[in-house]
């Protein structure tokens, strides 16, 4: 069975800083993993995608994540936040049927 | 090329009626999704289908909930006699038919509140 954890639903840091949001799945299979973005009251935007190539993942805006099988973690990293990265951020298991399992959602704050 | 479209945006509905979302998926995708993303929580699965086809059905409820994705058209989620606990934001994504682990892209969404 397929299911993802987001350990932090709330994550505030200081623009600037780097940028942590952790995420742990679970999987029956060789999992494709993936990292959406919501801004309020608007759809989702991918991010970036893991498919079983390069383990380190390089997204959009400066965000990369990293498939560590061994610990079952695909954290999303970013070495400076920006103010514009203020947004909810889902990670995301797919399973062999095209299905998604989505987190929880962690909620950024990007304080000035 | 355009992305998912949804519509309507926002549709407000009182207990008892009708509700009927519509998304037409990305150019080429013949694979669209249905997930629905109740208040501060993450998105649920719902439906998966191909055209004229449900692939899987899974999570949709058992009694109002309908979808389909006609030869020619957009995609339909239909709900019928709306209940408060309906009120979420509804989500369509659609992905290539090329394979398994495809990237879905989703639409804006479609907010629904029922009176």
């Amino acid at each position: 069975a397929q299911s993802v954890t987001q350990l932090d639903s709330h994550v505030s840091v200081s623009e600037g800083t780097p940028v942590l949001l952790r995420c742990n799945y679970s999987s029956s299979y060789s999992p494709s993993l993936f990292w959406y973005v919501q801004h309020p009251n608007k759809g989702l935007q991918l991010l970036l995608k893991y498919t079983s190539a390069a383990t380190l993942v390089k997204g959009i805006n400066g965000f990369e994540a990293e498939f560590k099988k061994s610990e079952t973690s695909f954290h999303l990293t970013k070495p400076s936040a920006h103010m514009s990265d203020a947004a909810e951020y889902f990670c995301v298991v797919s399973d062999n049927f095209n299905k998604f399992y989505f987190g929880s959602g962690t909620k950024l704050n990007v304080k000035p | 090329n355009a992305g998912v479209m949804q519509n309507p945006r926002h549709l407000v509905r009182r207990r008892g009626q009708e509700a009927r979302l519509r998304c037409s998926p990305m150019k080429g995708h013949s694979h669209v999704y249905w997930y629905r993303q109740l208040p501060e929580e993450g998105l649920k699965f719902m439906v998966y289908l191909q055209k004229e086809n449900i692939i899987d059905e899974s999570g949709m409820p058992k009694e109002r909930f309908s979808a389909e994705f006609p030869k020619e058209g957009p995609s339909i989620l239909r709900i019928q006699q709306v209940v408060r606990g309906d009120s979420a934001a509804y989500f369509c994504a659609s992905s290539p038919p090329s394979g398994i682990g495809d990237t879905q892209y989703f639409g804006p969404g479609t907010r629904l509140t029922v009176l």
